[in-house]
């Protein structure tokens, strides 16, 4: 079965210092993985995805297959960063894919 | 901006009564999605439409709840009877043939039942 981990519940970082939220997967087939965020009072929205391998924001995620990791990554947080984020796992094909969410981390960026 | 709309944004309820939710999709969407995500966790599936039909429903509790899309366009999610574990955050997403797997999440319904 599909499961994704995001081993930190909390994470505490300074403004301007480098942040990685940890997300590991384990899924038999070929893995599409997403970041979504939540900002205070906001819906959930999607932040970025591992095929684009865009800079959103100025984070990054890189897909390692080998590790079955998929780490969001920044080099500078800022305090607008602060909000709960979750790794996801699509599975069950392009037509019928659902998500597999990790339990999410609180970033927390102090100023 | 389109957006998923959900109604009521918050809902109390006794134990054993009745309780319905609504969600009206980003217009166009045919996939429709209920997740419902416990405090201090992430969303967990509960059942997945495409138009009218259930493709997926694996997860939930049939023996008090059902879902129906009747119309393929907005959905409506029911507990009957509501029990102190449904306590949680019930989310609806949607997602277009041509969205790159991209869900939208509505902002929620948030259940208390006493």
């Amino acid at each position: 079965a599909q499961r994704v981990t995001q081993p930190e519940k909390l994470l505490s970082v300074f403004k301007g210092a480098p942040v990685e939220l940890k997300c590991n997967y384990s899924y038999s087939g070929s893995p599409e993985l997403f970041w979504y965020v939540q900002y205070s009072r906001q819906r959930l929205q999607l932040l970025l995805r591992h095929i684009s391998r865009e800079s959103i924001k100025g984070f990054t995620a890189d897909l390692n297959k080998g590790e079955t990791s998929f780490h969001l990554k920044k080099p500078f947080a800022q305090e607008e960063d602060s909000a709960m984020y979750y790794c996801a796992l699509m599975w069950g094909g392009t037509s019928y894919g659902k998500l597999t969410f990790g339990q999410g981390t609180i970033l927390t960026v102090h100023p | 901006e389109a957006e998923v709309a959900q109604s009521p944004r918050y809902k109390i309820t006794e134990k054993s009564q009745a309780v319905a939710f609504w969600c009206d999709p980003i217009s166009g969407h045919a996939t429709l999605y209920w997740y419902r995500q416990i405090l201090g966790q992430g969303p967990e599936l509960l059942v997945q439409f495409q138009d009218e039909s259930v493709v997926d429903d694996s997860q939930l509790p049939k023996d008090r709840f059902s879902a129906e899309r009747l119309k393929g366009v907005d959905s409506t999610l029911k507990i009957q009877p509501a029990e102190l574990g449904d306590s949680a955050m019930y989310l609806c997403a949607s997602r277009s043939r041509s969205s790159k797997n991209i869900q939208y999440f509505g902002a929620g319904t948030r259940l208390s039942v006493l």
